[in-house]
């Protein structure tokens, strides 16, 4: 299996800052990947596919950048709404695979 | 708007068998997109099961192969998942979840507790 790795694993910042997480695969998963933000208590949302398209609907404060192992989420301007745990999630090979979640919560 | 809503069991005993299922409703299995179930232990990350594709194969995660089967029934445009032998790791949040692309879920079911207990 593919071992998705993300880091870290939980930050705390400011209103308006840029917020980024990293995520690394054991092996080459090209652009295969997935970001996935989640709020408590609900399902996942996908916000990012192919590592860098967002998905309809997602605010462009959101980013994704990467391929081969290694992977940058981004959100340019953290909002109070963001609060939340994000996944990366790799589907290039079976078993497809999550991170072990980021948890972003505001300073 | 695909919209997917999982029923089932919360309670199930060790030693049984788990079953859900999952309505799907705005567009039809049969037409195309992938179909899949993930799992969140309480507190935990998330697990993906197994999937398939409308007019394909099956497939499951190996660490469940034994244990688990997914089916659907396209009469009623729903697709379910069976998890025998369960033990209190089973204990979570079943999802259902589509999409376009094999293995990208844009598409969720709010999701099901299901605690294994006796």
């Amino acid at each position: 299996d593919i071992q998705m790795t993300q880091s870290p694993s939980s930050l705390s910042a400011s209103v308006g800052d840029r917020v980024t997480i990293t995520c690394q695969a054991s092996q080459d998963i090209s652009n295969y990947l997935n970001w996935y933000q989640q709020k408590p208590g609900k399902a996942p949302n996908l916000l990012i596919y192919d590592a860098s398209n967002l998905e309809t609907g997602v605010p462009s404060r959101f980013s994704g950048s990467g391929s081969g192992t290694d992977f940058t989420f981004t959100i340019s301007s953290l909002q109070p709404e963001d609060i939340a745990t994000y996944y990366c999630q790799q589907y290039d090979s079976l078993p497809f695979t999550f991170g072990p979640g980021t948890k972003v919560d505001i300073k | 708007q695909v919209q997917l809503q999982e029923s089932g069991p919360g309670l199930v005993k060790p030693s049984e068998t788990l079953s859900l299922t999952c309505a799907v409703s705005g567009y039809s299995i049969s037409s195309g997109y992938y179909w899949g179930w993930i799992r969140q232990p309480p507190g935990k990350g998330l697990e993906w099961i197994g999937s398939f594709y409308h007019s394909g194969s099956t497939y499951y995660n190996p660490s469940l192969k034994s244990r688990v089967t997914i089916s659907v029934d396209t009469s009623k445009n729903q697709f379910s998942v069976k998890l025998s032998s369960v033990t209190a790791a089973d204990t979570a949040v079943y999802y259902c979840a589509s999409g376009r692309l094999s293995g990208s879920y844009p598409y969720w079911g709010q999701g099901t507790l299901v605690t294994v207990s006796s």
